[in-house]
């Protein structure tokens, strides 16, 4: 069936470092993906997604591209900051839009 | 805008006892989602109503969960008895509609603790 694959954390960054948190995923046809973000004390928030393959989706300084080919959706931030602190969750949506698989969530601390 | 209401954050019971969370989704939303979140896990789809008919409820452990959304608006989540295992967060979350087009907010969740 389908699923997301995340790799795990957690992550410790100073400031102004490059992030990359890698996400995999298997699914049957043409899924939406996304990138939620779950601040301490907070719920859930998407904090961006793609549709199709080659889609890039950008918010807040943070990217990441669906590729088809590698089936990958890997959230990219060039400079991070001590806010951005918080745990990162890939998801996927199938085809039908009815199922809605999470990843295991990567924890990211960015110290000053 | 108000976003989705979750009550109560925290419970703590014994196993076998039962329990009940409520959500009141985000006005107008018609979808709503009950999700399942094991510490050091992602969240697990429980079930998704359509206003106030039931979409997919494949992963709701139906001998023990129940869920309702009477009238299309609030929802209820009962677990009856519970297990140690069913010790997690219950997130509830709504969108617009149905479909990976319509974003899904979060309720800040119920942490559920069975003793």
């Amino acid at each position: 069936g389908d699923s997301v694959t995340q790799m795990e954390g957690p992550v410790t960054l100073s400031e102004e470092a490059f992030l990359t948190i890698n996400c995999t995923y298997t699914a049957t046809g043409y899924p939406s993906l996304f990138w939620y973000v779950q601040y301490p004390g907070e719920g859930l928030q998407l904090l961006l997604k793609a549709t199709k393959a080659d889609d890039k989706g950008s918010n807040k300084g943070f990217e990441a591209t669906y590729r088809k080919e590698t089936t990958s959706f890997h959230l990219e931030k060039g400079s991070v900051q001590v806010s951005d602190s918080a745990v990162y969750f890939c998801a996927l949506s199938s085809n039908t839009g009815n199922q809605f698989y999470f990843g295991t969530g990567t924890s990211l601390t960015v110290i000053p | 805008e108000a976003g989705v209401a979750q009550s109560p954050r925290y419970k703590i019971i014994e196993k076998r006892q039962s329990v009940a969370f409520w959500c009141n989704p985000i006005s107008g939303h018609a979808t709503l989602y009950w999700y399942q979140q094991i510490l050091g896990q992602g969240p697990k789809l429980l079930i998704q109503f359509q206003n106030n008919g039931v979409v997919d409820d494949s992963q709701l452990p139906k001998d023990r969960f129940s869920a309702e959304r009477l009238k299309g608006v609030d929802s209820t989540l009962k677990i009856q008895p519970a297990k140690l295992e069913d010790s997690a967060v219950y997130l509830c979350a709504s969108s617009l509609a149905s479909g990976p087009r319509y974003e899904q907010y979060f309720g800040p969740g119920t942490r559920l603790t069975v003793t």
